[in-house]
């Protein structure tokens, strides 16, 4: 079955820190795989995509790697800001046709001051 | 602007009573699909639509109609609301299914409330 797996489920950071999320996925046949950030009551919004070529790709202070070999992908958040807060959702397209997208459940970061 | 716009924001209802959350997109995107959200659960896909005239059942299709009679509007229609419908419901679309190069746009939600 294609599942997403995202770790850890919630995060509470200082401003300034780093930190990594990551996402583990059992999508076949694989497209591509996409870090979305989504405030609280508002829509997913892109940061980033990446395909199956493709290890590292920076998006300002966010950068999503991805290891299709072991099916793994990690956003990485440089010296955090309190408008980082939000939910980060790692979704897995499976390949062609009308197969829906494969969601995680997300991961819930809390910057705080 | 771009973007995919969602009425109502907000929107509380007794069971039963039959209820329509519309949405439209302005860049002549090809795929559209609705999604709801339950904590804990993540997104879940109800129905999508690969084209005009052209619609499928996502993974938690029951209780839900929709229809595509043109591009831009995609309308989730719930023919006799349950309180297990309350939820967070979004629209989204992109230019095709494949989804290949491209962003899935979401709209705001609609926070619906089943009593």
């Amino acid at each position: 079955k294609n599942q997403v797996e995202q770790s850890p489920q919630s995060l509470i950071i200082l401003e300034g820190k780093n930190c990594t999320l990551q996402c583990n996925y059992t999508v076949s046949p694989f497209s591509n795989l996409r870090w979305y950030k989504q405030d609280t009551g508002r829509g997913p919004v892109s940061l980033t995509i990446m395909t199956f070529s493709e290890n590292t790709k920076s998006n300002g202070r966010y950068t999503a790697t991805l290891d299709a070999d072991t099916k793994q992908s990690s956003l990485h958040i440089t010296a955090s800001q309190l408008s980082d807060s939000a939910s980060y959702i790692c979704v897995v397209s499976a390949g062609s046709g009308n197969t829906p997208l494969v969601f995680g459940k997300g991961t819930r970061l809390s910057v705080i001051a | 602007e771009a973007q995919v716009t969602q009425n109502p924001r907000y929107l509380i209802t007794v069971t039963g009573k039959k209820l329509t959350v519309t949405c439209s997109q302005n860049m002549n995107h090809e795929y559209m699909s609705w999604y709801r959200q339950d904590p804990g659960l993540g997104l879940r896909q109800i129905y999508y639509s690969m084209n005009v005239e052209v619609t499928d059942k996502g993974d938690v299709p029951e209780g839900y109609k929709v229809s595509r009679k043109e591009k831009r509007n995609f309308p989730l229609i719930l023919e006799s609301p349950s309180p297990n419908q309350t939820s967070l419901y979004f629209c989204a679309s992109s230019f095709s299914g494949l989804e290949w190069g491209y962003g899935y746009t979401f709209g705001s939600g609609t926070r619906l409330t089943v009593v």
